[in-house]
């Protein structure tokens, strides 16, 4: 089974923080996003890769960064943390980049900015 | 531009009552795809089906059925004679072929199914 692990499944932090997600998987994927999950609004994306070092905004960057040092990880930063960014962050990565494929998710990391 | 509605926010049912839930998508794309998932408490997202534009066929899957309609844009998801394990937030998603593959998801329909 594919699995994608999220380091943290609750996170505290203080505003202006700087804040690392880290996210990995071990199914060879090349394809990894990150979205944020808010109530009433579902789940938006931030950002996403294709491969190593190579990264794209999604709906929602602004505040956000990401790295994709290698294969298996995907790290979503939080410049300096602020209380709108408290949500529920998911994880996820996919075989395919377009196609009938369907993404695998982490259990997501609960953030909360204080 | 892609766009998934899942306008019931809360849905509350008393087992083993039925109970549909509405997605309606919107997309220029004549190549597509369409997804439904199911996040229990424990926050994974857990994939249920996945239907092509091209695929108008309904499917069955033990008290799960799907129903794709291409002519109303929607792609409704009802559970039959529902149990308090299907209380969760359930996801409707889309994908275009050409637009990078991103998916795009709908609200959110949180149900509850009361003992």
């Amino acid at each position: 089974d594919v699995k994608v692990t999220q380091s943290s499944r609750y996170l505290v932090k203080r505003t202006g923080e700087k804040v690392f997600l880290e996210c990995v998987q071990d199914m060879d994927h090349e394809n990894m996003f990150w979205y944020r999950q808010d109530p009433g609004l579902g789940l938006r994306l931030i950002y996403f890769s294709y491969d190593v070092k190579m990264k794209e905004k999604g709906d929602i960057p602004e505040g956000y960064s990401v790295s994709r040092e290698k294969k298996e990880r995907f790290s979503l930063i939080l410049e300096s943390a602020s209380t709108n960014q408290t949500s529920m962050y998911l994880c996820a990565s996919s075989l395919e980049r377009t196609g009938a494929g369907g993404y695998t998710f982490g259990s997501g990391t609960r953030l909360t900015v204080v | 531009a892609q766009k998934v509605t899942q306008a019931q926010t809360e849905i509350s049912v008393v087992e083993k009552e039925d109970v549909t839930l509405d997605c309606v998508y919107e997309t220029r794309d004549t190549t597509y795809y369409l997804f439904w998932y199911k996040q229990p408490p424990s926050g994974e997202l857990v994939f249920l089906i996945r239907r092509n534009s091209f695929d108008e066929q309904n499917e069955i899957s033990g008290r799960y059925s799907w129903n794709f309609q291409k002519s109303t844009s929607s792609f409704n998801f009802t559970i039959t004679a529902s149990q308090v394990v299907d209380s969760a937030v359930y996801f409707c998603a889309l994908r275009e072929y050409s637009n990078t593959g991103k998916l795009i998801f709908g609200q959110g329909t949180t149900l509850q199914v009361k003992p």
